[in-house]
């Protein structure tokens, strides 16, 4: 099956700067890469995902890159603020019409933007 | 617009009692529905999916079960729980019939038993 791996397990920057996350994929058939930002004691809510036909994605200050070749993909803040501050997830899925869409996610990186 | 139910949002149980936990989804049909675990600190393990009335698939074995009697209800049971079982419970629901494959997901349940 597939198996998500997620680096830096925590990070911190300064108010203002990047954050970049990174994760691997094994399955070479995955084909849908969804971020997930989770609270403390918060739900998981999708921030940005990206599909496998496409190389990057941006919505304002994130944006989401993927290399199918080396099978990784990578989450990027611009412009970090406090209200960034979570722990985020990445995951991936071979999505299929008509049938269930199994999310294996990485383990998280806790992101802390510090003033 | 579509909306998921899940309670409730605490538990504490002790070892060896029953478990039963629910969730509903309102505003679609036929969805995907799923369940995972975050055990504290941890990642979200995928513990059982359906795509329908009565089909439902368990992705690790364990001392829980999950049965769909209705096209939007999801239960998660357990007949004796363990310390193990502690965590916190999350049911999702996916769009069928779609190129979508993002999740929704509920408010979670967290459990604790002692």
């Amino acid at each position: 099956g597939e198996n998500v791996e997620q680096h830096p397990s925590t990070l911190s920057v300064q108010e203002g700067d990047s954050a970049v996350i990174k994760c691997t994929y094994s399955d070479s058939a995955s084909n849908y890469f969804p971020w997930y930002k989770q609270e403390l004691g918060k739900r998981p809510q999708l921030i940005i995902d990206i599909r496998s036909n496409v190389g990057e994605k941006k919505d304002q200050r994130i944006a989401v890159t993927l290399n199918k070749t080396a099978k990784h993909f990578s989450l990027h803040i611009t412009e970090t603020q406090p209200e960034d501050s979570a722990v985020y997830f990445c995951a991936a899925t071979t999505g299929i019409t008509g049938t269930a869409s199994k999310l294996t996610f990485g383990t998280g990186t806790r992101l802390q933007v510090t003033l | 617009s579509q909306t998921i139910h899940q309670w409730p949002a605490t538990l504490v149980q002790p070892v060896g009692s029953p478990l039963s936990l629910e969730c509903t989804v309102e505003g679609t049909s036929n969805p995907n529905l799923y369940w995972y675990r975050q055990a504290a600190g941890r990642g979200l393990q995928l513990l059982f999916y359906s795509v329908g009335i009565g089909q439902i698939s368990s992705e690790v074995p364990q001392n829980l079960s999950a049965s769909r009697p209705q096209d939007r209800q999801f239960i998660l049971s357990s007949k004796k729980l363990l310390l193990s079982d502690s965590g916190f419970y999350l049911c999702a629901w996916s769009v069928r019939g779609t190129t979508n494959y993002g999740y929704t997901f509920g408010s979670g349940t967290r459990l604790t038993v002692v």
